[in-house]
């Protein structure tokens, strides 16, 4: 069953180091772009970024300077590392696989994704 | 960044009806669109990509359209597992931005 299971600490202190780790099973890992999002509360999704092995992995401006992705192959997990965390962090952060796809019209050459898994979100709380 | 603006926030209905909901980017995105349902403690789930291609196991009434910058997902036949809410996310460019999201309320 393709799935996507995530894990990681739910209560942090400002300052701290937000780490998330998503298990993918069922499926391979390669050829994917696996991608994290999050919701703050209240708010709409915010994308985070995407891991691009082939072209360097993608960032939101917004959170360049704090964020970084890691990828263990022999495991079939990636994990996202958000450093000195805010309550601004609070939220449910969701890692999901993503797929691109390269369109030619003859006039133009473009590329869009999708994101077609998701894991079940985890819960972030960053409160003192 | 490509700015995302849903339209209405929220919108209140009954099953049975017709709703149409919208979304706007800031610049030309050609069909470079998703539409997701969110419900809280679930995962989200992707209803349409590309604008108006329909993802494998969405029912059939659900339905995407429009190009460029303008862009209109329709729930025909409203059922009572379709009061959520609906986000959209241009998927041209990173950052991939999303909509605020417009929430469907019976």
């Amino acid at each position: 069953q393709v799935q996507l299971q995530q894990w990681g600490a739910s209560l942090l202190k400002p300052s701290q180091t937000l780490s998330l780790t998503c298990a993918v099973t069922g499926m391979s890992v390669s050829g994917y772009y696996w991608t994290w999002i999050r919701q703050s509360p209240g708010k709409g999704l915010e994308w985070i970024g995407e891991m691009d092995h082939s072209a360097g992995d993608k960032y939101n401006p917004s959170l360049r300077s704090r964020v970084s992705f890691s990828f263990d192959t022999s495991r079939s997990q990636f994990s996202l590392r958000l450093t000195s965390v805010t309550a601004a962090d609070t939220g449910i952060y969701y890692c999901a696989r993503a797929v691109r796809v390269v369109v030619n019209t003859g006039d133009s050459l473009y590329e869009y994704s999708l994101m077609d898994v998701w894991g079940k979100g985890t819960t972030v709380i960053v409160s003192s | 960044d490509i700015q995302m603006t849903q339209s209405p926030s929220s919108l209140s209905a009954s099953v049975g009806d017709r709703v149409t909901l919208t979304c706007r980017a800031s610049q030309t995105i050609n069909n470079c669109l998703s539409w997701y349902q969110l419900k809280p403690g679930k995962a989200p789930m992707l209803l349409i990509y590309a604008a108006s291609t329909l993802q494998s196991g969405v029912p059939s009434r659900f339905s995407g359209s429009g190009s460029g910058t303008d862009f209109t997902l329709t729930i025909n036949s409203l059922q009572p597992e379709d009061f959520a809410t609906y986000s959209c996310q241009q998927t041209c460019s990173p950052p991939r931005t999303f909509g605020q999201g417009t929430r469907v309320e019976i």
